[in-house]
């Protein structure tokens, strides 16, 4: 099963923006990343997902590596509600999500 | 759109016993998958159904058991719990399931506790 790899936990300020990090050196050609977050108190909710190229949402943005063995999810101003321990996973040609730890990102007012 | 139900939310049980959790998709949503999430191993798949079919399985063992109905709507069973049960057992519903851009929708989760 192709891996991801996340720091455990990261800090930033109010209102600045957020780079999330996330390494899969196994990545196949075929197999889409994808963010997920989990609020306290709650289930994972969908973020984003991309393939080859940067991706943007509502939410969030997703640069992904030319080699694609890593990507980072980019919060443009982050608020207190975005602290949330942030997944980054890789669905595999099974069609399955594969979870890591994920980050615990924190907000500091 | 209504999202994701899970009942019921939380559930207090004792070794041996069994429980059944309930799960209802969004609506228009056919496949639903089970998770079980602890503190020490994250979230961990145990099973997705389509069309009332079991389509994939995670390694879990055989007391965990699901199920689908017509409606769409999945019950997950565990027998014969154990104290290393207790965990929050999140069910995610999506559209088809089997594509590589499908998006999961989680419910709140099922919170269980084994005594």
């Amino acid at each position: 099963d192709a891996k991801t790899t996340q720091p455990n936990s990261m800090e930033s300020n109010e209102e600045e923006p957020v780079h999330l990090p996330c390494n899969h050196s196994t990545i196949s050609g075929t197999d889409y990343i994808h963010w997920y977050r989990q609020l306290p108190s709650q289930g994972p909710e969908y973020v984003i997902h991309g393939l080859t190229s940067n991706v943007n949402n509502r939410m969030a943005s997703l640069a992904i590596a030319e080699d694609r063995k890593s990507s980072t999810l980019i919060l443009h101003r982050a608020t207190l509600r975005d602290a949330a321990v942030y997944y980054c996973i890789l669905r595999d040609s099974n069609y399955q999500l594969i979870w890591g730890a994920g980050t615990k990102l924190i907000i500091k007012p | 759109k209504a999202g994701v139900t899970q009942t019921p939310r939380y559930l207090i049980k004792t070794r041996g016993q069994q429980v059944t959790l309930s799960c209802s998709p969004i609506s228009g949503h056919r496949s639903v998958s089970w998770y079980q999430q602890t503190p020490g191993q994250g979230l961990q798949f145990l099973f997705e159904y389509f069309s009332e079919t079991q389509r994939n399985k995670g390694n879990f063992p055989g007391r965990f058991s699901g199920r689908q109905f017509s409606n769409s709507r999945s019950e997950m069973n565990v027998s014969t719990l154990e104290l290393g049960d207790s965990a929050l057992y999140l069910c995610a519903s999506s559209f088809v399931g089997l594509q590589l851009t499908d998006t999961q929708y989680f419910g709140p989760g099922t919170r269980l506790t084994v005594l």
